[in-house]
């Protein structure tokens, strides 16, 4: 069984650009989550996905988007970069029903210069 | 507005002792905690959970507590090991939240040989 993967590990980037980060999901699980986790801070929402559809947001802002994929892998797009938006980027699936946990991967360092 | 809190940052204790890593919830609709370890440089790993139609969780050395009244949960683990020393994050969910996690801002635990 394949466990959650990232891509890329580690990112430099800008103020002003673009990214997309991308998430491969464990087997079998159809929801994929994304967290921004600031240094020294617990991970935050940014969003879920469940069967291609949004399912819930957090507190960010429209240039945070998504996208998840008929095979349920998914990416996650940030427009005009700031330097607060330099993180740790979470993915995590999970099978998307009542009480489901959620599995991370290894995350995405981003640095915004 | 910290939902979920983790009023210590860290923690050391001697190894074979019992660790409890404690954490602190307001919001009444949360029915679901989990705890997660995480190590630089990974993801968060998946410890242990609770529902909130129960009081205790038990796997393995993990022992997690819910005391849904004080809205408190705690993670003990017994004997602690030195490969335990990690940050060890607690996170919590409400039914009608579409699976989002709120996490706590996580205890740093070290364990001495």
């Amino acid at each position: 069984e394949t466990g959650v993967t990232q891509s890329p590990t580690h990112l430099i980037k800008t103020r002003g650009q673009q990214v997309t980060l991308r998430c491969s999901s464990q087997s079998g699980h159809n929801t994929v989550s994304w967290y921004q986790q600031a240094l020294g801070q617990g991970p935050q929402f940014i969003f879920q996905y469940y069967r291609e559809e949004e399912n819930g947001r957090g507190n960010f802002p429209p240039r945070f988007s998504g996208l998840q994929f008929p095979n349920y892998s998914s990416e996650l797009n940030v427009n005009a970069l700031e330097l607060d938006d330099s993180a740790l980027y979470l993915c995590a699936s999970s099978l998307g029903g009542f009480q489901e946990t959620q599995y991370f991967g290894p995350g995405t360092r981003l640095l915004v210069l | 507005d910290q939902q979920v809190k983790q009023n210590s940052p860290s923690l050391s204790v001697q190894e074979g002792r019992i660790s409890i890593l404690n954490c602190d919830y307001t919001n009444s609709m949360f029915d679901y905690f989990l705890w997660y370890k995480k190590y630089p440089a990974e993801g968060p790993t998946f410890l242990i959970s609770i529902s909130s139609i129960k009081d205790k969780n038990e796997d393995g050395r993990f022992t997690v507590f819910l005391n849904k009244s004080a809205k408190h949960l705690s993670l003990h683990i017994v004997p602690s090991q030195p490969g335990d020393s990690a940050v060890y994050f607690c996170a919590a969910s409400a039914y009608n939240q579409g699976g989002k996690l709120i996490f706590g801002q996580g205890t740093e635990l070290s364990v001495k040989p």
